[in-house]
């Protein structure tokens, strides 16, 4: 079973579109998270949910929006695409208070052209 | 604020060969925690250590060791005896206590070469 699984994997799409990448986590975490790696492999937080409550929102543009209907869900809503969104998108969960190790997803590669 | 500075953005090394990762962090914080993780060819990401700020016992796992020094803020990752699958970018990365939770950052990543 997988502990952290994304879909899609891949997701190719025209400037101006809206997508959506779902998350889902079986390990029974509190806490889930939304992450993007650039293509110079810079990973940085974009989200963090703690048993359904938003409680880490960097800079992030407001055409993204994270739901997360139940602790075990972070899906991630793009509007209005740009040409800066490809990226490669994690998803993760942990046991916090404390930290463990974050479980992450595979990823998500999004492409925009 | 929270930073992760890691230094070395490429290391190239043949096969057997001990490598060590440098890793240095800047916090406020006396609760703190640091961790490694390795990011192979095939782009999933995968942990390898965590340690807490209150706890600076070296740790050895097969070929790999780590050194925390908080005299340095420092956190290192030694491979002895490197592999050719040890071939990966391996980022270190710190969280800190955030409203509602712990917030990590990571540092910007080493990659790794290990020729056979």
């Amino acid at each position: 079973d997988t502990a952290v699984s994304q879909t899609p994997k891949y997701l190719v799409t025209q400037m101006g579109n809206d997508k959506s990448i779902k998350c889902e986590q079986n390990l029974g975490h509190d806490t889930m998270y939304w992450y993007k790696q650039d293509s110079k492999k810079f990973l940085k937080i974009m989200f963090s949910y703690n048993n359904k409550e938003l409680i880490i929102n960097e800079t992030v543009p407001n055409r993204f929006s994270p739901k997360s209907p139940d602790k075990a869900h972070l899906n991630l809503h793009i509007n209005s695409l740009e040409l800066g969104d490809s990226a490669v998108y994690f998803c993760a969960s942990s046991q916090d208070p404390t930290p463990g190790g974050y479980t992450f997803g595979s990823g998500t590669r999004l492409t925009v052209v | 604020a929270q930073k992760v500075t890691q230094a070395q953005t490429e290391i190239s090394v043949v096969e057997k060969e001990d490598v060590t990762l440098d890793c240095v962090y800047e916090t406020r914080d006396t609760t703190y925690y640091l961790f490694w993780y390795k990011q192979p060819p095939s782009g999933e990401l995968v942990f390898l250590i965590r340690r807490n700020s209150f706890d600076e016992q070296n740790e050895i796992s097969g070929r790999y060791s780590w050194n925390f020094q908080k005299s340095t803020s420092s956190f290192n990752f030694t491979i002895t005896a490197s592999q050719v699958v040890d071939s990966a970018v391996y980022f270190c990365a710190l969280s800190e206590v955030n409203t509602g939770g712990f917030k990590t950052i990571f540092g910007a990543g080493t990659r790794l070469f290990v020729k056979a």
